[in-house]
């Protein structure tokens, strides 16, 4: 099975614009769950995302926001960026339970904010 | 609130050695915990869990932490470290309150291993 995929692998924005990240979980996975890893903050959990509706939600600014679609794959989409948002960004699957279940991380998308 | 202290930030081994890298957590419900391992420039990976079965839990490559209640503690450790163990390592605290599982990662434990 092909592992969990995250597009793009890096970005560079500038503050004040918007991205959208993109996560392909494991076929059958059907939780996905996203983590933003900084240096200063070490990695925290966004929101995790099971069959189209969002599970659980992390202390993050309503500029995070997230969806999922029919077939599992998610976006998560930051508005209004700020410097502090510069970080890796990991999506992770897991088939049931999400958070409390064996997760399964993508390689990340590395955002750069300028 | 959960919380969870990774006690060192960075841990040096020799080749062979044993590898302890030590975790404690705090928790007002029963708690999962899991420990994860980060090589560079990879995503995360789940070296073993705990979920109230057994406390000693066995992992990946060798790894097995113990489940400790009275010392809130969830240590992880090697007989012998390898070269390939040279990674960040993660010890992850996720429990119920307020009725959501949201998981609370430590800061990371760097482990350094010499030839």
């Amino acid at each position: 099975k092909a592992g969990v995929t995250q597009t793009p692998r890096y970005l560079i924005k500038t503050r004040g614009q918007q991205v959208t990240l993109s996560c392909s979980p494991i076929s059958g996975h059907r939780s996905v769950s996203w983590y933003q890893q900084t240096p200063g903050q070490g990695l925290q959990f966004l929101f995790e995302y099971f069959s189209e509706t969002q599970r659980n939600k992390g202390n993050f600014p309503g500029r995070f926001s997230g969806r999922q679609f029919s077939n599992s794959r998610s976006e998560m989409n930051v508005s209004t960026l700020e410097l502090g948002d510069s970080a890796l960004y990991l999506c992770a699957s897991s088939p049931l339970a999400g958070v409390t279940d064996t997760q399964y991380f993508g390689p990340g998308t590395r955002l750069t904010v300028l | 609130a959960q919380s969870v202290t990774q006690l060192d930030s960075h841990v040096s081994v020799s080749e062979g050695t044993p590898v302890l890298l030590r975790c404690n957590y705090s928790s007002s419900y029963s708690p999962s915990l899991f420990w994860y391992v980060q090589h560079p420039n990879k995503g995360l990976q789940l070296l073993l869990k705990y979920t109230s079965a057994a406390t000693l839990v066995k992992g990946i490559n060798g790894f097995e932490a113990e489940f400790k209640k009275s010392e809130t503690s969830f240590h992880l450790t090697k007989p012998s470290a390898h070269m390939s163990d040279a990674a960040e390592y993660f010890c992850v605290v996720s429990d119920s309150g307020g009725g959501s599982y949201i998981p609370t990662f430590g800061r990371g434990t760097s482990l350094i291993v010499h030839p």
